[in-house]
């Protein structure tokens, strides 16, 4: 089953605006991470949250983490044409076996029109 | 150093066929592991291994079989393959507790 839901399944926004995604899990966690995937391609990891943060910025992406709601959201701001791409989250689940082990969410298509 | 190489990238096959799907890493990392990819529906785990010589269930594992004889590589195989495992195979590795790289997929299509 899949751990993760995300909302909005498409997200499409011009150039220059903040593109935002939710993603809701089911079980307590060691962190979640969120991935990009451009068309045809693997996924590349973007930025992990830990169980114990609530923020995180890398560059012009910020992600919140609200372990109460189990809940995540990526803020991409200023978007570019670029950031065209699927994005996913992805959670690994508390506990000493987990081995890395995500479980992924069905993504959000993000289309940024120039 | 090439990351994480998937061989093929792509392959048809007939009902009942069997093939293996290649992964290589280069990063010496410790754990390795096989996804899915359907449309709507992200990545399922399919198996994984934390060494070599080891191997484990994800969840979803029935049709599948894994090996994991050198460090580098991690092969998944079909035995008798079937149109519901026409999908995009993903493999990934990782070292510790850092993130996952992941190739850049086989897309398998089963008639």
């Amino acid at each position: 089953s899949q751990q993760g839901e995300e909302d909005p399944q498409a997200l499409s926004i011009q150039e220059g605006e903040n593109a935002t995604m939710n993603c809701s899990y089911k079980t307590s966690i060691n962190n979640l991470q969120w991935y990009r995937q451009n068309s045809g391609r693997g996924l590349v990891h973007l930025i992990l949250i830990r169980s114990n943060e609530r923020e995180k910025h890398s560059g012009r992406l910020r992600v919140t983490l609200d372990t109460s709601k189990k809940s995540s959201s990526l803020l991409i701001t200023a978007s570019r044409a670029a950031d065209t791409a699927s994005y996913f989250c992805a959670t690994e689940s508390a506990g000493g076996t987990s081995y890395g082990k995500l479980t992924f969410g069905q993504g959000t298509i993000l289309t940024v029109h120039p | 150093n090439a990351g994480v190489t998937q061989t093929p990238k792509f392959r048809v096959l007939k009902t009942g066929q069997s093939m293996t799907l290649l992964c290589a890493q280069d990063m010496n990392h410790e754990y390795m592991y096989w996804y899915r990819q359907d449309p709507g529906m992200g990545l399922r785990l399919i198996h994984y291994s934390v060494g070599e010589g080891t191997t484990a269930k994800g969840e979803v594992p029935d049709g599948y079989n894994v090996s994991r004889l050198k460090k580098q590589n991690f092969l998944l195989g079909l035995e008798s393959a079937a149109p519901s495992q026409t999908s995009v195979y993903f493999c990934a590795s990782k070292k510790g507790s850092k993130p996952q790289h992941f190739g850049d997929g086989t897309r398998l299509s089963i008639l």
